[in-house]
């Protein structure tokens, strides 16, 4: 069965300070990937997704993330962080295929940005 | 344009009665999604519906839980005989096939006491 793991329950950075979030997947095959931010009492946004091709991927709010095959990997990064950026991130894992875009998530990560 | 909308925005009930869940998708989107999501946990699938079909209900927990879709509009879920376990936030989403995204509504607080 897919899994999508979140190893990184909380993290904390500065305001200025890059940021990098882990995601890794078991799954079949490659599948569709995805990032989604949840900001307090709002629903879910993408971030950004990957379907196939180039493995750096740019989203919007100037994140990226870089899906790595061998380390079934597709963490979430982004150079200089903003105090808006204060969110829980969700990974996710589709099927590769259109169709029905049933989504496993990961259990998220608590970003908290200090002054 | 609206998003998606979802109502109530909260809602508090006794063990053992039903709830209706209100789901609003954008319009014109063919695809609606159901979730929940349990305090620190990330978002369980529980029913899609492509139209007013539901191909993949594989998530639903139980047989007290139901939903239903009005042609390309509206959904309905519902739980009937509400246990604590059904606490949750629920939340809808819905897209078109391709490009394969997702839009979420803002999500129902439910608190089954």
């Amino acid at each position: 069965a897919q899994s999508v793991t979140q190893p990184d329950i909380h993290i904390t950075v500065s305001e200025g300070a890059s940021l990098e979030l882990r995601c890794n997947y078991s799954y079949g095959a490659t599948p569709y990937l995805f990032w989604y931010v949840q900001s307090p009492g709002q629903g879910l946004q993408l971030l950004l997704k990957y379907f196939s091709g180039d493995t750096l991927v740019q989203g919007i709010k100037g994140f990226e993330a870089e899906f790595k095959r061998s380390q079934s990997s597709f963490n979430l990064r982004k150079p200089s962080v903003h105090w808006s950026d204060a969110a829980e991130y969700f990974c996710a894992v589709g099927p590769p295929n259109f169709g029905n875009e049933k989504l496993t998530f990961g259990t998220g990560t608590r970003l908290t940005i200090i002054p | 344009g609206a998003g998606v909308s979802q109502s109530p925005s909260n809602k508090v009930t006794e063990k053992g009665k039903d709830v209706e869940l209100r789901c609003d998708p954008i319009s014109g989107h063919t695809a609606l999604y159901w979730y929940r999501q349990r305090l620190g946990q990330g978002l369980e699938f529980l029913i899609y519906f492509q139209g007013n079909s539901a191909p993949d209900k594989s998530g639903l927990p139980s047989d007290r839980f139901s939903a239903e879709r009005t042609g390309e509009s509206v959904s309905t879920l519902t739980i009937q005989r509400t246990q604590q376990e059904d606490s949750a936030v629920y939340l809808c989403a819905s897209g078109l096939v391709i490009p394969y995204e997702q839009y979420f509504g803002p999500g129902t607080r439910l608190t089954v006491t």
